[in-house]
């Protein structure tokens, strides 16, 4: 089946540094992905949806200087959490749709992120 | 806008114990619904879907039913294993205006003991 591999699954980073977060579709090609953070024993929030080719969409309040997406081929796309502050600390998750038009979604298994 | 509410867990149940997660929903229109699994250290599952009123999705031994009338999506398993435990999570998307933007719920931690 799909898969989509994230990377790394873990990182801590000092305050003020800028951290990229990789997803990947590794079996299939993902024109659209959505980006998405999760607060601890809260639900995924969506923070923006990309388009390989094309300036991510972002959701209401997500600051889009803050969050860099990058989708720049059909397998691959990065979130960088730029200057990283520690209330950015997060477990952020992606998921990969197929351009195949059965509306599919797989989840990458999440990135956290710790801002000392 | 659209909202997913789900109960809070976690809940703790002994194996082949009954297993019920309520979830309620507001949406303009006619949504599609799902339940997504996430089992430790793991990426979003989907579990199982139901994209119109009265439809009912089913998958490893769980169900739940779309009802528009009462705007809910309850998963259900008769008899739960070990292996159960996992969050789920409820969600819904406004498909096919909105392509395959999901709304979650809060999901709701499940632990089965044997």
């Amino acid at each position: 089946g799909a898969v989509v591999s994230q990377h790394p699954s873990w990182v801590i980073c000092k305050s003020g540094t800028s951290v990229k977060i990789e997803c990947r579709s590794l079996d299939f090609q993902a024109t659209t992905m959505f980006w998405y953070r999760q607060f601890p024993k809260q639900s995924l929030m969506l923070m923006a949806t990309s388009n390989e080719g094309s300036k991510a969409t972002y959701e209401q309040g997500v600051e889009k200087d803050k969050f860099l997406i990058n989708h720049a081929s059909l397998t691959l796309s990065t979130l960088t959490v730029t200057s990283a502050h520690p209330e950015d600390s997060s477990f952020y998750i992606c998921s990969a749709e197929t351009g195949d038009g059965a509306n599919v979604l797989t989840f990458g298994a999440g990135s956290r992120l710790t801002v000392l | 806008g659209n909202s997913v509410t789900q109960m809070e867990g976690p809940v703790t149940l002994s194996e082949e114990a009954f297993l019920t997660i309520n979830c309620t929903y507001t949406a303009t229109g006619y949504p599609s619904l799902f339940w997504y699994v996430q089992y430790p250290g793991e990426g979003l599952q989907l579990l199982l879907k139901a994209t119109k009123a009265d439809d009912k999705g089913s998958n490893k031994g769980f169900e739940a039913t779309y009802r528009k009338e009462t705007t809910s999506f309850h998963l259900e398993k008769g008899s739960v294993q070990v292996s159960d435990s996992a969050v789920y999570f409820c969600a819904l998307s406004k498909l096919p205006a909105a392509g395959n933007k999901l709304t979650f719920g809060g999901g709701t931690r499940v632990l089965v003991k044997p």
